[in-house]
């Protein structure tokens, strides 16, 4: 069964300093894997995805993350915060090639602090 | 892309009434899928609802309490039942456009039960 990982459930960074959010999954052999960002109040935004193309996904909003198969790990980087960054973070995971209904896993989310 | 608009926005309502939310994309779309965020929590998937059959439910909801609709391939509703505070959460509709592939949603109810 597909699970994710959010490692921490709080991080809180200084304004201009880098960020670095924590993912672990656990699935089959070819996963798609997402970011999404959640801002107060609104919807879930994607930030980007990996589907098996370049390990290294560049996404909006200067974010960027790593698909590292050894570590099971895709964790979330960006090298300078902003405020407009703090929000909630959701890491999830889907394995096409499972059959079912269930096909987004989301992590318990991770909420990014950004102090000025 | 998918865009998706999602009625109300948010409620309140008394304990032991029905909220239906409703959920229309400006696309034709195979697969959509109603979420629960509880406060401070994640999504956790209800149900998925493809037109032309039946809603499937998740472990732990059933069809009395959140009955679903899928008329047609761009609108979707999802009725929350006999409402008590236990079912304040925010609800979201999404869609995807393959299996796999970048999901879509909508702004979220944020419903209160009082």
């Amino acid at each position: 069964a597909q699970s994710v990982t959010q490692l921490d459930s709080h991080v809180s960074v200084s304004e201009g300093t880098p960020v670095l959010l924590r993912c672990n999954y656990s699935s089959s052999y070819s996963p798609s894997l997402f970011w999404y960002v959640q801002h107060p109040n609104k919807g879930l935004q994607l930030l980007l995805k990996y589907t098996s193309a370049a390990t290294l996904v560049k996404g909006i909003n200067g974010f960027e993350a790593e698909f590292k198969k050894s570590e099971t790990s895709f964790h979330l980087t960006k090298p300078s915060a902003h405020m407009s960054d703090a929000a909630e973070y959701f890491c999830v995971v889907s394995d096409p090639s499972l059959s079912g209904n269930t096909p987004l896993v989301f992590g318990k989310g991770t909420r990014l602090s950004v102090i000025a | 892309s998918a865009v998706i608009s999602q009625k109300p926005s948010r409620d309140i309502c008394q304990r032991g009434t029905s909220l239906t939310i409703q959920c229309q994309v400006d696309s034709q779309v195979t697969m959509m899928f109603w979420y629960r965020q509880q406060p401070g929590q994640s999504l956790t998937l209800i149900a998925t609802a493809n037109q032309g059959s039946e809603a499937t439910y998740e472990s732990g909801f059933v069809i009395d309490k959140f009955p679903i609709s899928r008329p047609n391939l761009t609108f979707s509703t999802l009725t929350v039942s006999n409402m008590s505070p236990e079912d304040s959460s925010i609800y979201l509709c999404s869609v995807e456009k393959g299996l796999g592939t970048e999901a879509f949603f909508g702004q979220g109810t944020r419903l209160t039960v009082v």
